[in-house]
């Protein structure tokens, strides 16, 4: 248990859905982050949020929309996604800038887009 | 740009046999230098992290690390590896308030 606490654990939904991944950190950080890990691939930084404000968008399509309410909450919206954004979504958070501390992730959820 | 380069994708060691993964990073500053290990289905802990100090670094279940400036390098280390220790370990470099950038990861198979 690291703190971080993401759900659901598992998510299957058809192209023309929409649904939401829920994030909470109850660690008093006040960074948090999105993060997409596919098959064969690093791990890609999707959004960043520094005291509810987003501060990173890494040219992530428009059908993920994340939304940051509080400090401790980080959703990620998703409609009309595309077989390919089948992956496991991972949840970050770290007390400020991540480069200089320790990130904490959640377990992670697994979409799977069909 | 910052950049990890974990060079082995696949690495199988015998139980109680030691191990080393290899991390070389590309970083204009002073890194921070972070080891991530990632069962399956799961999300990443972290391992151990270097800041600055001593170059060889201790972490958590028995891994330690060491920092080569001149090498780039920060490689993990475990002396005797247990079953248990299978999964994915995952490289990251980083520094002040940059986001960290990660390798592509080594898959450790333990072989009884």
């Amino acid at each position: 248990e690291t703190g971080v606490t993401q759900t659901p654990r598992h998510l299957v939904m058809g192209m023309t859905n929409k649904k939401s991944l829920k994030c909470e950190q109850h660690l008093g950080h006040n960074a948090m982050y999105w993060y997409k890990q596919s098959a064969k691939k690093p791990l890609e930084l999707m959004f960043v949020y520094n005291f509810k404000e987003q501060t990173e968008n890494n040219s992530v399509p428009s059908r993920f929309s994340p939304e940051c309410p509080n400090s401790s909450h980080l959703f990620l919206h998703l409609h009309t996604l595309q077989p390919e954004d089948s992956a496991l979504y991972l949840c970050a958070s770290s007390r400020e800038g991540q480069g200089s501390t320790e990130a904490f992730f959640g377990q992670g959820t697994r979409l799977t887009v069909v | 740009a910052q950049s990890v380069t974990q060079p082995d994708i696949h690495i199988t060691v015998s139980e109680g046999a030691s191990l080393e993964l290899r991390c070389n990073y590309s970083y204009g500053a002073t890194p921070y230098l972070f080891w991530y290990v990632q069962s399956p289905g799961q999300g990443l802990q972290l391992l151990l992290k270097y800041f600055s100090g001593d170059t060889l670094v201790q972490g958590i279940k028995g891994f330690e690390a060491e920092f080569k400036r001149s090498q780039s390098s920060f490689n993990l280390r475990k002396p005797s590896v247990h079953w248990s220790d299978a999964a994915e370990y995952f490289c990251a470099v980083g520094s002040g308030y940059s986001t960290l950038t990660f390798g592509k990861g080594t898959m450790l198979l333990v072989s009884p």
